[in-house]
């Protein structure tokens, strides 16, 4: 199977505090991206990195990536109980539309 | 961006029995994607559906049990055929709007039962 794997499976941290999620993926890589799902509903996409960048922000959001491990990190700062969610990564290879996604972080949030 | 809908919302159904998905999206896409999600698992592509051609499987699907039409650029239907109780999943839809970075917008999702 190509599917990455996320770590931990499920987290869950008081309200304020720093939620960081692991995502490792097995193949060469164009872009990477981090969706969230709220209550097995759609997912929303949160932010892509593309696999020449090393650092991207938006918001309370910070992802890294590195190629060199195939592995990449999303960091959801001063956390919220709306934040409370499943997270996926989801990989790209290069000329290849489909996406692969991770396993998943279930993220709680402790008001 | 774009805006995507699905019906229905969620369904119970009989063993044995079809249920066709609908997926509409509020702008013209090349590309629309199904996929699956089972009980608290991830993500798993069942198609890729282009307009004007057949669509295209992974391995572990097939037509004859997930047929997929899609006759204009901002619609398509899946089916699940001869459903079992192990079809039961969240079935959802997604387009990749610009075709360039494969950032993909999801659709609400479609919640099946089968009994």
């Amino acid at each position: 199977s190509q599917q990455g794997e996320e770590d931990p499976q499920a987290l869950s941290i008081q309200e304020g505090e720093n939620a960081t999620m692991n995502c490792s993926y097995k193949t060469s890589i164009n872009n990477l991206q981090w969706y969230r799902q709220n209550s097995g509903r759609g997912l929303v996409h949160l932010i892509l990195i593309r696999s020449n960048e090393r650092e991207k922000h938006s918001g309370r959001l910070r992802v890294t990536l590195d190629t060199s491990k195939k592995s990449s990190s999303l960091l959801i700062t001063a956390s919220r109980a709306a934040d409370t969610a499943s997270y996926f990564c989801a990989t790209d290879a290069k000329g290849n539309e489909k996406l692969t996604f991770g396993t998943g972080t279930r993220l709680t949030i402790i008001p | 961006s774009a805006v995507i809908s699905q019906k229905p919302s969620r369904d119970i159904c009989q063993r044995g029995t079809s249920l066709t998905i609908q997926c509409q999206v509020d702008s013209q896409v090349t590309m629309m994607f199904w996929y699956r999600q089972q009980p608290g698992q991830s993500l798993t592509l069942i198609a890729t559906a282009n307009q004007g051609s057949e669509a295209t499987y992974e391995s572990g699907f097939v037509i004859d049990k997930f047929p997929i039409s899609r006759p204009n650029l901002t619609f398509s239907t899946l089916t699940v055929s001869n459903m079992s109780p192990e079809d039961s999943s969240i079935y959802l839809c997604s387009v990749d709007v610009n075709g360039i970075s494969n950032e993909q917008f999801f659709g609400p999702g479609t919640r099946l039962t089968v009994l």
